[in-house]
């Protein structure tokens, strides 16, 4: 595609609901990641594929939080049990490849947790 | 522990004139990359400008451009002629290079007043 897709725009859960969360990179990338932006903060890094590698996974809070990418394209980013807490923008990069250096991103999923 | 610091959460500018967003970076590492973000109101982050610690040269992107200081950790972002739409969050992003975790700073909101 033209650019990395994230759907849905905006999610709103109860809390103990389980959400998915999608992310369709740009065509051919082989970098993915994951980034959780808290009101009126910078994004944080969540995890990072390589084709269907999750080779860092370090940024992930809790157990209740699981990404995957089984085919090298699309991902998705499981929350279990949401909390107050996990209420944030969750967003997607992708880049060409591991050593290339920029990460383009999409415009975000908005996840609140009721 | 934040590796970024953006010190400035709001900066105002006049449309037309010159505006310098400030950035600073904790790292021991000697080989990374730094960069600027711009985020809409729509969300999806926009690179500006990059920066290769190794290059002494101050990057340049049209009306954008740094003030790189390796040695002060310092990395200001200078917007010249400023329009209506330069309006937005500004992230400042740290990155080791064959690292996939980029560190952000927490943003400075810019305004532009006609």
């Amino acid at each position: 595609g033209a650019g990395v897709s994230q759907s849905p725009r905006y999610k709103v859960a109860k809390r103990g609901q389980d959400v998915a969360l999608r992310c369709d990179p740009i065509s051919g990338h082989v970098s993915l990641f994951w980034y959780q932006q808290a009101l009126g903060q910078g994004p944080e890094f969540l995890t990072y594929f390589q084709n269907e590698a999750q080779l860092d996974k370090s940024g992930l809070p809790s157990d209740r939080f699981f990404a995957e990418r089984p085919e090298g394209s699309v991902s998705t980013l499981k929350i279990q049990r949401t909390q107050q807490e996990d209420s944030a923008v969750y967003l997607c990069a992708s880049s060409p490849g591991p050593t290339h250096t920029e990460a383009f991103f999409g415009q975000g999923t908005r996840l609140t947790v009721v | 522990a934040q590796t970024v610091t953006q010190s400035q959460p709001e900066m105002s500018v006049q449309e037309a004139e010159t505006v310098t967003l400030s950035c600073t970076y904790d790292t021991s590492e000697s080989d990374y990359y730094l960069f600027w973000y711009k985020q809409p109101p729509s969300r999806q982050m926009i690179l500006v400008i990059r920066q290769e610690a190794y290059k002494q040269q101050n990057a340049t992107e049209n009306r954008f451009s740094v003030n790189f200081q390796k040695a002060a950790k310092s990395f200001s972002l200078k917007i010249s002629d400023s329009q209506l739409g330069d309006a937005a969050m500004y992230f400042c992003a740290y990155r080791r290079r064959n690292n996939n975790d980029m560190r952000f700073g927490a943003g400075t909101r810019l305004t532009v007043k006609p």
